[in-house]
Parts: structure tokens; C-alpha cells; sequence
């Protein structure tokens, strides 16, 4: 079983759309959790950035985390065709040790 | 502020050569990473270096890949011999603080062994 597991996707949506993205993971362990983005032929950005359980907002995007369910969501609102991209969640152990990403969902927004 | 550089963008060789790349991190981060991003899937890391010493080599495939980072700085990845299975994007990435946190990726290195 791996460490992370994402939804390969591609997931195709209207532009302004509400787009739900998710990961599930293994290992209760985990209490770092983040969310790259990365468009083709570039290296990973990152866009958001949670430590343990609950809810961070940052303008158009939101952070979702719920340890009990093992699960993390990220919330696209108003989608934009930029926001086409792979979308890549990541978490660790501790702030000292190493991250483990998922596989990447591919996000296509239609105009 | 500059972000991290690497070099080459693309590389083609035939399997059984050699390769490096190399990056130069943001300046100040102390800790420097080397991830292997196969198509379809999320990076891998390969090494970590605290400074210029290795924190995590665990899944370097060591009987052909070697890394260094002697002046604490700039780090270099070598494959020798490259397999077919080497094929992928090699991306550093640098931090300020060890571990899970802010790391900042470079554009990447994409091989591909033929």
C-alpha cells in the first residue's frame, strides 16, 4: 500500500467552477500536510501548507485536513483556465523529516 | 530573490553512459534535495543534504548514482551507468529549515535514456 494515495484524474471543468480535490493517506503519523502545483515542464510550487487537523483559506483556494479520516481535500472556487495544472499533495512526519507526495491529479479548466 | 537553478533543462543519452546535472539552491537554504519524478507519478526523493552533509540517501540507487554538495552550496547528481528506467525528471528543490515545510523546486532535468 503506498504512503499516499490521489486520483489520477484528469479531471475537466467549466471554468468558475468549484473543484474538490483529494488524497488519502496511511500513516497516522502524518501531521504536515501541503498542496503543490505544478504546470507542465515545471518543478512543483507550493500553495498551501497545514499542520494537523481543520481548515486554512488562502484567497481562491482552501485547505481541508481531517486526521480521524485520513483524508485532505484541496478547494478550487471560481476556477480558472491558469489554474490548469497537476495538483500534487504531499505530507510528513515532522518538520524535520521527509515528505511523501502523491501521484498528481491533472486539472483541465474549460473556458 | 533568485530561485534554484538547474542545468541542463533536457538531456538525451544512450543507456550504459554517464550523466550529472547540476543546481545551485536558493541562497541561504541549508538544505538541498534531489528528487526522481517519473511520468504519471510525484517526486521521489533521492537524497537530502543538511549543509554538506547527508541527512537521507535511502532510495539513492547507490551502485549507480552518486550525489555531492561539497561547499555546502551547489550539488551535483551523477548516474553511471544510466538503465532505461532512469528516464524522468530529476528536480532539486531547496529549503531554509530541514524537513517537511516550504521547499522550493527548481524548473527540473529531463532525461531520457534511449
Amino acid at each position: 500500500q503506498k504512503e499516499v494515495e490521489q486520483d489520477p484524474g484528469p479531471l475537466s471543468v467549466p471554468e468558475g467552477a468549484i473543484v474538490s480535490l483529494n488524497c488519502t493517506y496511511s500513516n497516522s503519523a502524518f501531521q504536515y500536510f501541503m498542496w503543490y502545483r505544478q504546470y507542465s515542464r515545471k518543478g512543483p510550487e507550493l500553495l498551501m501548507y497545514t499542520y494537523s487537523s481543520g481548515n486554512k483559506e488562502d484567497g481562491r483556494f482552501t485547505a481541508q485536513v481531517d486526521k480521524s479520516s485520513k483524508y485532505i481535500s484541496l478547494f478550487i472556487r471560481d476556477s480558472q483556465p491558469s489554474d490548469s495544472a497537476t495538483y500534487l499533495c504531499a505530507m510528513g512526519r515532522n518538520n524535520f523529516n521527509k515528505i511523501y507526495f502523491g501521484s498528481g491529479t491533472k486539472l483541465n479548466v474549460k473556458p | 530573490e533568485a530561485g534554484v537553478a538547474q542545468s541542463p533543462r533536457y538531456k538525451i543519452i544512450e543507456k550504459r553512459q554517464s550523466v550529472a546535472f547540476w543546481c545551485n539552491p536558493i541562497s541561504g537554504h541549508a538544505t538541498l534535495y534531489w528528487y526522481q519524478q517519473i511520468l504519471g507519478q510525484g517526486p521521489k526523493l533521492l537524497i537530502q543534504f543538511q549543509n554538506n552533509g547527508v541527512v537521507d540517501d535511502s532510495q539513492l540507487p547507490k551502485d549507480r548514482f552518486s550525489a555531492e554538495r561539497l561547499k555546502g552550496v551547489d550539488s551535483t547528481l551523477k548516474i553511471q551507468p544510466a538503465k532505461l528506467e532512469d528516464s524522468a525528471v530529476y528536480l532539486c528543490a531547496s529549503s531554509l529549515v530541514q524537513g517537511a515545510g516550504e521547499q522550493y523546486f527548481g524548473p527540473g532535468t529531463r532525461l531520457t535514456v534511449t
